[in-house]
């Protein structure tokens, strides 16, 4: 079975810049979630899907960060413009019950 | 809002003996997951505990639960190097899992 998918796997941006990133969920799994994990931290829930649907935004940081899932399965995290302490690994996972999969996340610098 | 916090932060364990990692919760989370992260590397799914008293052991770990003290265990047995790693526990519903700060594992000969 094939794992969830990110890309790109490391990504350099100047401050103000945007950036995309891509995550291709494990097939068949409904819910998928956007973490961002700053260095020596524990991963942080920025966004939850169900499906289509935004079912937990709370800590999204909305002015710059916007993230959609348009036909249930990809999903694509944007940040506009980027800061300095945007700096971290974006990590996606999805999950279809008890167990929640991991993708080997996207690092983000930003100089 | 769940929290959860995780004791100790680091922990340098010798080869050979026995440790075990505290994670505490706050409030009420129908799950409770063990990952391992390596250095650069994305979280790896160890255990995931469902119900009060759950124990789950895999090779030189083991995990437990008890929903009532809001509390899991990470118990290592005979640590070998290849354990060294960061272990992070998270807890929370169908709808949200929130992890805690992680523990950094370090064997040392």
């Amino acid at each position: 079975e094939a794992g969830v998918a990110q890309s790109p796997r490391y990504k350099i941006i100047e401050k103000r810049q945007s950036v995309a990133f891509w995550c291709n969920p494990i097939s068949g799994h409904a819910t998928l979630y956007w973490y961002q994990q700053i260095l020596g931290q524990g991963p942080k829930l920025l966004i939850q899907f169900q499906n289509n649907g935004v079912v937990d935004d709370s800590q999204l940081p909305k002015d710059r960060f916007s993230a959609e899932r348009l036909k249930g399965v990809d999903s694509t995290l944007k940040i506009q413009p980027a800061k300095l302490e945007d700096s971290a690994v974006y990590l996606c996972a999805s999950t279809q019950g008890t167990e929640a999969f991991f993708g080997q996340g996207t690092r983000l610098t930003v100089v | 809002e769940l929290k959860v916090e995780q004791n100790p932060l680091f922990l340098s364990m010798q080869e050979g003996k026995n440790y075990t990692i505290y994670c505490n919760y706050s409030t009420t989370s129908d799950r409770l997951y063990w990952y391992r992260q390596d250095p650069g590397k994305s979280l790896e799914s160890l255990f995931v505990l469902l119900s009060n008293g759950a124990v789950k052991q895999e090779g030189r770990l083991m995990a437990s639960l008890d929903t009532k003290a809001r509390l899991s265990t990470l118990h290592i047995t005979a640590a070998v190097h290849d354990l060294s790693a960061t272990y992070f526990c998270g807890g929370g519903t169908a709808s949200k899992l929130t992890f805690g700060t992680g523990t950094r594992l370090q064997v040392t000969l």
